[in-house]
């Protein structure tokens, strides 16, 4: 089985950072993504890990430990479009297994 | 950008009505998935493919039922729809040549059963 597990909320202000954390425990692993998804819409993609180690992506990073089933995505100099819901996901044989998102609400 | 699309964006029918949701991608992956998701909950796998008449069922059992007779097309059918079954449907495609294998999503069905 596949388990998932993301905190469900988190709020920030304007300018911040944000460390979203992911742990996971799934059959097999062919990598580790993170999805943005706006209220109505459909996820679009952040990031992918496979190797241990960090990712740096403009404003965003995401980080992977296969050996803690641990993963994070940091989010730097927050912006207002930045509120959402963000969905750790972790590929095995091609398909996706998702944690239940962790909405993110920046302030002002 | 993605060029995976679905129909209807939104639906409102009457319970025991016959429905089917279109997913089209014009990216020519081979792979093509069916998600189901309640709002502010997680995305659940209902159906994927791995090529032109391959279907499988995914992690959560669903009554509904898919078919992949062209690579581009995906669509899901109800038989017959009932209230629980109200929820949005997410239809996304990938290939294992393109971009970490990552999955692109449609924009969604909003299906209302009455």
């Amino acid at each position: 089985g596949q388990n998932i597990d993301q905190p469900t909320e988190m709020t920030a202000t304007e300018g911040a950072i944000v460390q979203i954390n992911c742990t996971y425990q799934t059959s097999g692993f062919n990598g580790l993504f993170w999805y943005q998804q706006h209220a109505g819409e459909a996820p679009t993609f952040l990031s992918y890990n496979v190797l241990d180690g960090l990712e740096e992506k403009g404003r965003f990073s995401s980080f992977l430990s296969r050996s803690k089933g641990y993963s994070y995505l940091l989010l730097k100099e927050l912006q207002m479009k930045d509120s959402a819901s963000y969905l750790c996901a972790v590929l095995n044989d091609y398909k996706l297994s998702f944690g239940a998102g962790t909405t993110v609400t920046v302030r002002a | 950008e993605a060029d995976i699309y679905q129909t209807p964006r939104y639906l409102v029918i009457g319970t025991g009505k016959k429905i089917t949701l279109e997913c089209s991608q014009t990216m020519g992956h081979d792979k093509m998935y069916w998600y189901q998701q309640d709002p502010g909950m997680e995305l659940h796998l209902i159906h994927y493919s791995y090529g032109v008449n391959s279907t499988e069922k995914g992690d959560l059992s669903s009554e509904s039922t898919v078919s992949r007779i062209r690579t581009e097309h995906f669509p899901l059918t109800l038989e017959s729809a009932r209230p629980s079954h109200t929820s949005q449907y997410l239809c996304a495609s990938s290939d294992a040549g393109v971009s970490y294998n990552e999955q692109f999503f449609g924009p969604g069905t909003r299906l209302t059963v009455l």
